[in-house]
C-alpha cells in the first residue's frame, strides 16, 4: 500500500514536444506529492510539489495534474529542451510518517 | 543557495570492512534522513533522525548500519560489515520542519557512492 508506481520506465521526445510522466498511488494518507529531477550523479532536486486539494499546479513549463478520485498524479513539460534530459521520480508522503517513498523513475531524454 | 554536502564521493571498501559516510545538513534544519539507490533502481529510505535519535526506519536499516549526529553539525552513517548488496548511492537529506510549505523542502546531497568487492 506504500507502493508509487510510475510509467513510462523511459521517454523520448522531440524539442518543443510535451513530455509527459504518471504515476498512481494506493495510500489515501499521502499528503504530500513532489517530483524530483536527478541529473547524472546529483542527488535528487525537487522540481514542483502539489497538495491533494488543488487538481493542477504549474511552475514554468512544468505542471503537475492531480487526480484524488483515481489516485493519479501527472507532470506534464512543456516545450520540452534537451536540458531537460534527467530522470524523473514521483513521490509520496504520508503525514504519518517523515519518509517520503519514490516511484520508479522515468529516464526523459530530449531529442533535437 | 544552502546546500547538504556529503563525503566522500565515491568509496570503495572490501566486503566485511566498516565504513562511515558523512553529511553536513543544512545549518538550520532539524531533520535529517538517509537513502539509498542501487544502481538504476528507485530511491529507498533508509532512516530519519531528529532530536538526536531515529525516529523512523526502515526494514533495509538492520544492526549493520547505525547513524549518528556526533558534534551537532555532522550527520554519519556508519555500516558495520559492509555486504556485497550494500553497494549503492547513499543520500543525505535534510529539511527544517515537516510542514513542506513553500520553501521548506527536503534537500538531498549529491550523495556518496558505495563500491563493496
Amino acid at each position: 500500500q506504500q507502493q508509487v508506481k510510475q510509467s513510462p520506465q523511459s521517454l523520448i521526445v522531440q524539442k518543443g514536444g510535451i513530455s509527459i510522466i504518471n504515476c498512481a498511488y494506493e495510500n489515501t494518507a499521502f499528503d504530500y506529492f513532489p517530483w524530483y529531477q536527478q541529473f547524472p550523479g546529483k542527488g535528487p532536486a525537487l522540481l514542483i510539489a502539489i497538495r491533494p486539494d488543488v487538481s493542477e499546479k504549474k511552475e514554468g513549463r512544468f505542471t503537475i495534474s492531480f487526480n484524488k478520485s483515481a489516485k493519479q498524479f501527472s507532470l506534464h513539460i512543456m516545450d520540452s529542451q534537451p536540458g531537460d534530459s534527467a530522470t524523473y521520480f514521483c513521490a509520496a508522503r504520508d503525514f504519518g510518517n517523515e519518509k517520503l517513498t519514490f516511484g520508479t523513475g522515468t529516464r526523459l531524454t530530449i531529442i533535437p | 543557495e544552502p546546500e547538504v554536502t556529503q563525503t566522500p564521493s565515491h568509496q570503495v571498501t572490501q566486503m566485511g570492512q566498516e565504513v562511515i559516510l558523512r553529511c553536513v545538513p543544512i545549518s538550520n534544519h532539524l531533520y535529517f534522513y538517509w537513502y539509498r539507490q542501487i544502481l538504476g533502481q528507485k530511491v529507498e529510505f533508509l532512516v530519519s533522525f531528529y532530536n538526536n535519535e531515529i525516529s523512523e526506519k526502515s526494514e533495509i536499516f538492520d544492526d549493520q548500519f547505525s547513524v549518528e549526529r556526533p558534534d551537532g553539525s555532522n550527520f554519519t552513517l556508519k555500516i558495520r560489515s559492509t555486504k556485497l548488496e550494500d553497494s549503492a548511492m547513499y543520500f543525505c537529506a535534510s529539511i527544517r520542519n515537516l510542514d513542506l510549505l513553500g520553501t521548506n523542502v527536503l534537500t538531498f546531497g549529491a550523495g556518496s557512492r558505495l563500491t563493496v568487492l
